[in-house]
């Protein structure tokens, strides 16, 4: 019972420096979420994929990129660390266009210091 | 002004208590409603769907009144289990033709012996 599954659960960056967040889901699902989560604030979505080789900016992919080379994964990489992209990471999926049947990974703490 | 709106809490209250939970949008466009639940350090997970007529699960009740584009959620004989921070969510139909979820920041409960 995976379905998503991301990694790593806690990071510290230095400030400048790039790290890749790793998702992946298994359970066939086309549609893939990028949220950020600070503290006294709603989910924000950065990145959004509707298919294999497909993706689009969301509210706020300043910072960010993503690919998707595959169903299954969705990795998001940071270029250029900065303190104002210490946030917690949620991936998530859904089957259909409907972000109603969406499942959240587990979450990734970052910190950039 | 926040698209969806919840008082942060948090709200203290004894096990048994009924407790409610009101939240604003303010985007009339808005599609449809959900009530999430946030465990600390965890991921959001759907509680329940909020329709126009009102909506009971065990001892869950939400209502939606898009007059006054409010949504509620209530809680009856609450558990110390029921302890965890209740976000409440949005949809609006997104470029792409996807509905795509508006987050509020989470009202937050703890339940007391």
């Amino acid at each position: 019972n995976a379905g998503v599954t991301q990694t790593p659960k806690f990071r510290i960056l230095k400030i400048g420096q790039s790290m890749t967040l790793q998702c992946t889901q298994d359970m066939n699902h086309n549609y893939m979420y990028w949220y950020r989560q600070d503290p006294g604030m709603g989910l924000k979505l950065i990145y959004y994929s509707v298919g294999a080789g497909i993706t689009d900016k969301g509210e706020v992919p300043n910072g960010y990129n993503v690919s998707r080379s595959t169903t299954e994964d969705f990795p998001l990489r940071l270029e250029l660390a900065a303190p104002s992209q210490t946030s917690v990471y949620f991936c998530a999926s859904s089957y259909s266009k409907s972000e109603n049947t969406i499942y959240f990974g587990e979450g990734s703490w970052l910190t950039v210091v | 002004r926040k698209e969806v709106e919840q008082d942060p809490g948090p709200f203290n209250v004894p096990e048994g208590a009924t407790v409610a939970f009101n939240c604003t949008y303010s985007n009339s466009a808005s599609q449809s409603f959900f009530w999430y639940r946030q465990d600390c350090r965890k991921e959001p997970k759907l509680l329940m769907s909020v329709y126009s007529s009102g909506n009971e699960d065990g001892r869950f009740t939400a209502q939606l009144n898009r007059a006054s584009q409010y949504i509620s959620l209530l809680i009856r004989d609450s558990k110390l289990s029921d302890s965890a921070t209740y976000l409440c969510v949005g949809s609006l139909m997104f470029s792409g033709g996807y509905n795509k979820l508006i987050f509020g920041a989470g009202t937050r409960l703890a339940v007391h012996p």
